[in-house]
């Protein structure tokens, strides 16, 4: 059974340039979430998506869109990027999105702003 | 709206004593509370969950938390460190609204010899 995998592992970017990070998610889980974790900080929700659909957004501008695929991978794509927004992005997959589902995180995407 | 408190962001501890990871949280409706544990580099690995049932659950590599509602606490504990627990673990909190994670800031583990 394969894990959750991201891709790339890191990432530099400029300030102003847009960014696409990749997530697939374990066999069989059609859910996928993504956070955001600054340095030092706990994770944050980004959002959340279920059968290809947007199932949640957490407190983050509309720059940060997302896509989910027919295979239940998924993109997060950031534009108009800021120096705030370097950070690890983890993804998470899910079997589905019901309370207390074990949530099976990826190694993260460091993306750095300079 | 649903937030967690983790107290001390960093704990020191000598190897075989015992470990004691703080979490507080806040929810209006009935939680469902995680404890994650980050290694160096690495993403989240669930240590334990109480959903629902017994308050105390017992999780991997010997951690178990239990769940008090009266103080709205969900600490995490081990008898025993080993200098392997070395490491960042985060407490996390959802609701019935589904499987987003609110995450604490996080306690960095340290195991001294």
């Amino acid at each position: 059974e394969t894990g959750v995998t991201q891709s790339p592992t890191h990432l530099i970017k400029t300030r102003g340039q847009q960014v696409t990070l990749r997530c697939s998610s374990q066999s069989g889980h059609n859910t996928v979430s993504w956070y955001q974790q600054a340095l030092g900080q706990g994770p944050q929700f980004i959002f959340q998506y279920y059968r290809e659909e947007e199932n949640g957004r957490g407190n983050f501008p509309p720059r940060f869109s997302g896509l989910q695929f027919p295979n239940y991978s998924s993109e997060l794509n950031v534009n108009a990027l800021e120096l705030d927004d370097s950070a690890l992005y983890l993804c998470a997959s899910s079997l589905n999105p019901g309370v207390g589902g074990e949530q099976y995180f990826g190694p993260g995407t460091r993306l750095t702003v300079t | 709206a649903q937030s967690v408190t983790q107290l001390g962001s960093h704990v020191s501890v000598s190897e075989g004593a015992l470990v004691l990871l703080r979490c507080n949280y806040s929810s209006s409706v009935p939680p469902y509370l995680f404890w994650y544990v980050q290694y160096p580099n690495q993403g989240l690995q669930l240590l334990l969950k109480y959903t629902t049932g017994a308050t105390l659950v017992k999780g991997i590599n010997g951690f178990e938390a239990e769940f008090k509602k009266s103080e709205t606490s969900f600490h995490l504990t081990k008898p025993s460190a080993h200098m392997s627990d070395a490491a960042e673990y985060f407490c996390a909190v959802t609701t019935n609204a589904g499987n987003m994670l609110t995450f604490g800031g996080g306690t960095r583990l340290m195991v001294k010899p």
